[in-house]
């Protein structure tokens, strides 16, 4: 099956500084990826989607200066968080969407996910 | 609007038992498409199984079956014999037509938890 990672699995900052985490599709190739946000005992909500080589599709409520993406590749895609604020502490997910011609079936292929304290 | 409504915030049930978990979801789509995912305590969204719109049988993925009605827009998840393994988190989800932006994300329910209990 197809593989999604991201880096790092954890990750503690204080509160004003970056973090940039990363999603990999390891065994395929990836032209759209997307960054969901999952706070505790709630569902996962669509922040924003990434397509390669292309500016990121940010959802309604998302700031778009404050979290950053890039799509450098067919593999990874980075979510950079700005200025981090206690708020923004959350379980970060990436999911890579795997395009399978002819018929034209795609599916996502969610990475393990990122959780993000701000102190 | 909720896109997505599951009614169960969690339930419990015994081992071995087959289990339903409701979900019922709003779109005025005619192609879309409709998940489910197991989220255990380590947080790994685990695919499940899938439901076109314009499937006409329900899904089925060993243990799991998708009760699909369409007329009541409902996708209700069956998973037969639980099995201790089986408690977690489950999020009902649905991706509508990629119309441009970021419309082709899943949207998610609110999520049901599970336990099954010996």
């Amino acid at each position: 099956g197809a593989v999604v990672s991201q880096h790092p699995s954890w990750v503690i900052c204080k509160s004003g500084t970056s973090v940039k985490i990363e999603c990999r599709s390891l065994d395929f190739q990836a032209t759209t990826m997307f960054w969901y946000r999952q706070f505790p005992k709630q569902s996962l909500m669509l922040m924003a989607t990434s397509n390669e080589g292309s500016k990121a599709t940010y959802e309604q409520g998302v700031e778009k200066d404050k979290f950053l993406i890039n799509h450098a590749s067919l593999t990874l895609s980075t979510l950079t968080v700005t200025s981090a604020h206690p708020e923004d502490s959350s379980f970060y997910i990436c999911s890579a969407r795997r395009f399978d011609p002819p018929d034209g079936s795609y599916e996502q292929y969610f990475g393990p996910g990122t959780r993000l304290t701000v102190t | 609007a909720q896109k997505i409504t599951q009614t169960q915030p969690g339930m419990f049930v015994q081992e071995k038992e087959a289990v339903t978990l409701d979900c019922t979801y709003d779109t005025s789509d005619q192609s879309y498409g409709l998940f489910w995912y197991k989220q255990p305590s380590s947080g790994e969204m685990i695919f499940l199984i899938y439901q076109g719109s314009y499937d006409e049988q329900n899904a089925t993925e060993g243990r799991y079956s998708l009760n699909f009605q369409k007329a009541r827009k409902s996708a209700n998840l069956v998973i037969s014999a639980s099995q201790l393994g089986d408690s977690a988190m489950y999020f009902c989800a649905m991706r509508e037509p990629y119309s441009g932006g970021g419309a082709d994300g899943l949207t998610f329910g609110k999520g049901t938890h599970l336990i099954i209990q010996p």
